[in-house]
């Protein structure tokens, strides 16, 4: 049961555009919703995220958007770049004890030069 | 300040041999993780730690094993390795009371088994 469903899976964008990736979710007690990238051969680590209080996040030329009622986020990166080639995962989680993520597939998102 | 470590970073094994992966932590956290990463499907809870003598099981937990050894260290052993098993196995920790919540990753140690 994937409870997070993550578009598309991989992404072509030139160097200077705008890239857009979109995630739905099931489960309505999913109060913390986190991006994570991941380069390849490390880990994934976080990028940026944003809560179901506000429905826009921007740190830099990373940003957020959030419907709640229509469950979806997205990531927005604003004048892409060769070094923003990696796989994207959106995530989300409920507040508790061990805060258990739950990833969408991934993007693998290749910005040409 | 190692963060987190995984050995080894590869392994191959053969069908129905055993072995375990470890993960060691310099946070002080008290929570972690062993997640699988398959192509197309994410990451996959396996098993979680929320504290030093607990382990519960995550969305994927058969065919596995973990121990919390202590605070630092989480280890996961599979018992029989099978071919579905080939994965790239990553370990996370956490300190769920921090802002904004972060779960922090290991470099993945990739096994075959064949």
């Amino acid at each position: 049961q994937q409870q997070v469903k993550q578009s598309p899976q991989s992404l072509i964008v030139q160097k200077g555009g705008i890239s857009i990736i979109n995630c739905a979710y099931e489960n309505t007690a999913f109060d913390y919703f986190p991006w994570y990238q991941q380069f390849p051969g490390k880990g994934p680590a976080l990028l940026i995220a944003i809560r179901p209080d506000v429905s826009e996040k921007k740190e830099g030329r990373f940003t957020i958007s959030f419907n709640k009622s229509a469950k979806q986020f997205s990531l927005h990166i604003m004048d892409s770049q060769p070094g923003d080639s990696a796989t994207y995962f959106c995530a989300a989680s409920i507040s508790g004890s061990a805060r258990q993520l739950t990833f969408g597939s991934g993007t693998q998102l290749t910005v040409l030069p | 300040n190692a963060g987190v470590t995984q050995t080894p970073k590869f392994q191959v094994l053969k069908t129905g041999q055993s072995m375990t992966l470890q993960c060691a932590q310099d946070m002080n956290h008290n929570s972690m993780y062993w997640y699988r990463q398959d192509p197309g499907m994410g990451l996959r809870l396996i098993y979680y730690s929320a504290s030093e003598g607990t382990t519960d099981k995550g969305e994927v937990p058969n065919g596995y094993n973990v121990s919390r050894l202590n605070k630092r260290e989480f280890s996961l052993r599979l018992e029989s390795a099978a071919p579905s098993q080939t994965s790239v196995y990553f370990c996370a920790s956490s300190e769920h009371t921090g802002q904004p919540y972060e779960q922090y990753f290991g470099p993945g140690t990739r096994l075959t088994v064949t």
